[in-house]
């Protein structure tokens, strides 16, 4: 029942910039768009999240549209470590009841 | 130092056996989770922890069990094993409901 919807695979060439789509049309006001990454058999690792405005952090570029019904995940400069499983997810308060939705992720693959 | 480490890293185990994962984080968090990855690698979030007080619940079976003796542990008991409870179990913890989540390195349980 994941609420985002993200192309099921990527490549990238090394050193070009990576930029990941994720649709999450049903958004509300108070859910936070998540990324996280999970590399071959490891734990998935935070990368950045956001409300409504843009962030930056120094590994990755978030942009959300002024509708916040999609998102692009950018890695400027993506190298060969940089694949992964990518995960587009929206967040809201635990106590709402509502879930914590992982969705099927896009497999990036960085092409030397 | 780990911040969130889980023990065994793998589990194999005959079915109907009773189990138990552990998982500290020695980052200070008030809240921890337990995750399941199954066979197709969907990431699904099973029980979420704040201040040792349970508040999310997703619909897994009762055989599953979280205790938290304190804020920096959740442990998962399973009882009467089953051939489908074969998957990687992850445990995370985070500051806060909307701050990032710090996953462990998984366990893979195995039930022959």
């Amino acid at each position: 029942d994941a609420k985002t919807t993200q192309p099921p695979s990527m490549d990238c060439a090394e050193g070009r910039a990576a930029n990941l789509p994720c649709n999450h049309s049903t958004i509300s006001g108070n859910e936070y768009v998540y990324w996280y990454r999970q590399i071959h058999s490891q734990g998935p690792q935070y990368i950045i999240h956001g409300l409504k405005n843009n962030e930056t952090n120094e590994m990755a570029s978030l942009i959300i549209t002024e509708d916040r019904k999609s998102s692009t995940l950018i890695l400027p400069h993506a190298t060969l470590r940089d694949t992964a499983v990518y995960y587009c997810i929206v967040r809201v308060r635990p106590n709402t009841g509502n879930q914590f939705y992982f969705g099927t992720g896009t497999s990036l693959t960085v092409i030397p | 130092d780990t911040a969130v480490s889980q023990t065994p890293k793998y589990l194999v185990t005959q079915m109907g056996n009773d189990k138990s994962i552990k998982c500290e984080q020695n980052l200070g968090h008030d809240t921890m989770y337990w995750y399941k990855q199954d066979s197709k690698k969907f990431l699904k979030i099973m029980f979420s922890y704040n201040n040792k007080e349970l508040i999310i619940n997703e619909t897994v079976p009762n055989r599953f069990s979280p205790k938290s003796p304190d804020k920096a542990h959740l442990n998962l008991h399973i009882n009467s094993l089953e051939l489908g409870d074969s998957a990687v179990y992850f445990c995370a913890s985070s500051q806060k409901w909307n701050t990032e989540a710090f996953f462990g390195q998984g366990t893979r349980l195995t039930v022959v």
